[in-house]
């Protein structure tokens, strides 16, 4: 089955430090690639998001390119600050561009914490 | 924006008590609603896809008759925990969103605690 593998953490950086989250992923079909954020005491929100082969998703100074031939969609950000402190969750959906995106298949999330 | 609330926040329970969660959809319709469960440091895995008008479809392995679900509204899905068990004791999400290809919308999630 479909499967999400996202580096361990938590991770620990300074403000202004470059961020990187791993993702890669294993899918019988040609599937949607996600991030997703969860702040302190709220729900998670799509962050960004890529549908096919050599998109990149962006948002908020993060981005991820949806690489097939290494089965990865790794998270990014230049120049971390505090407020970006949170979970962040990588996950696709088999149906590549389809009829929904409600079937999710989630990492394990990583816990970021950025101090000042 | 879109937002959808969930509750409780948190619940405890005794052994073999029932426990009924909501997922609201705040403004807008949602024809289908997704629960969701979270292990410690694992990852949120699909229960089951809630039909407004019609019956829930549960992933493999998640008990139908442990955990009801009920979308009698375009607004409101439940998710009912029946005869809980200390295994039982997770987090519980839901989201939806308001038709295909739009952004799923999570609610905050439920901490449930069955002692």
């Amino acid at each position: 089955g479909d499967s999400v593998t996202q580096m361990e953490g938590p991770v620990t950086l300074s403000e202004e430090a470059f961020l990187t989250i791993n993702c890669t992923y294993t899918a019988t079909g040609y599937p949607s690639l996600f991030w997703y954020v969860q702040y302190p005491g709220e729900g998670l929100q799509l962050l960004l998001k890529a549908t096919k082969a050599d998109d990149k998703g962006s948002n908020k100074g993060f981005e991820a390119t949806y690489r097939k031939e290494t089965t990865s969609f790794h998270l990014e950000k230049g120049s971390v600050q505090v407020s970006d402190s949170a979970v962040y969750f990588c996950a696709l959906s088999e149906r590549a561009g389809g009829t929904s995106y409600g079937k999710l298949t989630f990492g394990q999330g990583t816990i970021l914490t950025v101090h000042p | 924006g879109a937002v959808v609330s969930q509750h409780p926040s948190r619940v405890i329970c005794k052994s073999g008590t029932s426990v009924k969660i909501e997922c609201r959809s705040l403004d807008f319709q949602a024809t289908t609603m997704f629960w969701y469960r979270q292990f410690p440091k694992q990852s949120l895995m699909l229960m089951a896809t809630s039909n407004e008008g019609s019956k829930a479809t549960y992933e493999q392995g998640v008990e139908k008759d442990k955990f009801l679900i009920n979308h009698a509204s375009l607004t409101l899905s439940t998710l009912t925990v029946t005869s809980a068990h200390p295994e039982d004791s997770s987090f519980y999400i839901c989201s939806a969103h308001e038709r295909e290809h739009s952004p799923l919308h999570f609610g905050n999630g439920t901490r449930l605690t069955v002692t």
